[in-house]
């Protein structure tokens, strides 16, 4: 079974941009998280989706959002860029959320200039 | 605050040492993960302990789970540089209606050869 696929693995924008991640679940699995991950703050929880819907979110600002395909694939994008949204974003999928074991992909590694 | 806290943040030791990395809190959590991810790389899960005073061993890894579900612990024995890395544990807080993992800072190991 192959594993939690993103694209692209690195990224580089200026401060104003917006960017689109893209995530693709392992086949069966129907949540999707994505976290932020960076040296000062660790892993942080941007956000889970479940179904085609959002189903948790963490404590970031509007200019963080996602999306879930009937596919399960997943996106997710930062509008107005800042140096600090710098870092390595992570998804995972499980097969239904809630806690259980999640299986993460190698990331998109976001540098913001 | 950071709900999960681990310790120590930094272990560098020669190969052959033994070491034990803690994953505390205040909170219970339904089920603790321990994952360990490489440079580059996504977190890889290495065990998910559900029961309080659960012990389980993966080779020369030693999980424990505290008897309150508060607290977990990862003992390596005989250190090898394969087992470098950033060790993380995650508690799932299900019955709480919680669906995120929660993440704690992270460990990061070094075995010299």
């Amino acid at each position: 079974k192959a594993g939690v696929t993103q694209t692209p693995r690195y990224l580089i924008k200026t401060r104003g941009q917006q960017v689109t991640l893209s995530c693709s679940p392992i086949s069966g699995h129907r949540s999707v998280s994505w976290y932020q991950q960076t040296p000062g703050q660790g892993l942080q929880f941007l956000f889970e989706y479940f179904s085609e819907t959002q189903r948790n979110k963490g404590n970031f600002p509007g200019r963080f959002s996602g999306r879930q395909f009937s596919n399960s694939r997943s996106e997710m994008n930062v509008s107005t860029l800042e140096l600090g949204d710098s870092a390595l974003y992570l998804c995972a999928s499980s097969a239904s959320g809630g806690g259980e074991t999640q299986y993460f992909g190698p990331g998109t590694r976001l540098l913001v200039l | 605050t950071q709900l999960l806290e681990q310790s120590p943040q930094f272990l560098s030791i020669q190969e052959g040492e033994n070491l034990t990395v803690y994953c505390n809190s205040s909170s219970v959590f339904s089920s603790l993960q321990w994952y360990r991810q490489e440079p580059g790389e996504g977190p890889v899960l290495l065990v998910t302990v559900v029961t309080g005073g659960e012990v389980k061993k993966l080779k020369r890894l030693t999980f424990q789970f505290g008897d309150a579900r508060k607290d977990s612990s990862l003992h390596i024995t005989a250190a090898q540089p394969g087992d470098t890395g950033l060790y993380l544990c995650a508690g799932a807080q299900s019955y709480t209606g919680r669906r995120a993992l929660t993440f704690g800072s992270g460990t990061r190991l070094q075995v010299q050869p």
